[in-house]
């Protein structure tokens, strides 16, 4: 069946500092939606990025992400972290089994002054 | 921002007690789905409906929840016998028919005692 796999599950960095969180994907499906979520506590987890189209760059909120078909990659990036970046996220694929999503297991980032 | 409601926020049971929540999808939101967020924060897909009819649930949906989504009503997810490993927060989200994004509530942190 379909997985997802974040390697991390905690990641500290210092305020300032590059974000990269990874994300890679197994899926028998040719054309798979990939998607990261951040979930801040005591808040609902909401969508920070989607992409389906192979090598293509899409960016939200300074992150940005690129869906590579051939390493079934997802790795989400930021070129500076803030304090406020601190939060839950989740890399998640979609790929046609009614919609339902599955997910990573999550990458706490906690960003120190 | 997400305008799904999820009732109550908090709920705390005995084992083997009934355990019911509930969740207003967006307007216009015909697909819902409910997922499970354990203590290790990992999510786990439990069923999903379209209106009124249920698309895919897992083996433990079926034998010990129960999850209806009626016309012009909230939609619900029970558990009729409340385990402590039912401990989690239940996420419920909606989107629009076809679509690719999921729109999450708050949750309902459910604690069996």
């Amino acid at each position: 069946g379909d997985s997802v796999t974040q390697t991390e599950g905690l990641v500290t960095l210092t305020e300032g500092l590059p974000v990269m969180l990874n994300c890679t994907y197994q899926t028998i499906y040719s054309n798979p939606f990939l998607f990261w979520y951040v979930h801040y506590l005591n808040e609902s987890p909401r969508l920070l990025l989607k992409s389906s189209t192979d090598n293509k760059r899409t960016e939200h909120q300074g992150f940005h992400a690129t869906l590579h078909k051939s390493s079934s990659s997802f790795h989400l990036q930021k070129s500076s972290a803030q304090l406020s970046d601190s939060a839950l996220y989740y890399c998640a694929q979609e790929s046609g089994s009614f919609n339902k999503l599955t997910f990573g297991a999550g990458t706490r980032l906690a960003v120190c002054p | 921002n997400s305008k799904v409601i999820q009732t109550p926020r908090y709920l705390v049971k005995g084992q083997g007690q009934k355990a019911k929540m509930r969740c207003i999808p967006e307007k216009g939101h015909p697909v819902v789905f409910w997922y499970q967020q354990n203590k290790n924060n990992e999510f786990k897909f439990l069923i999903n409906f379209q209106n009124q009819e249920v698309l895919q649930q897992i083996d433990m949906t079926e034998k010990r929840f129960s999850a209806e989504c009626p016309s012009n009503s909230p939609c619900s997810l029970e558990i009729q016998s409340s385990e402590a490993g039912d401990s989690a927060l239940y996420l419920c989200a909606s989107s629009l028919l076809g679509g690719i994004e999921q729109y999450f509530g708050p949750g309902t942190r459910l604690t069996v005692l």
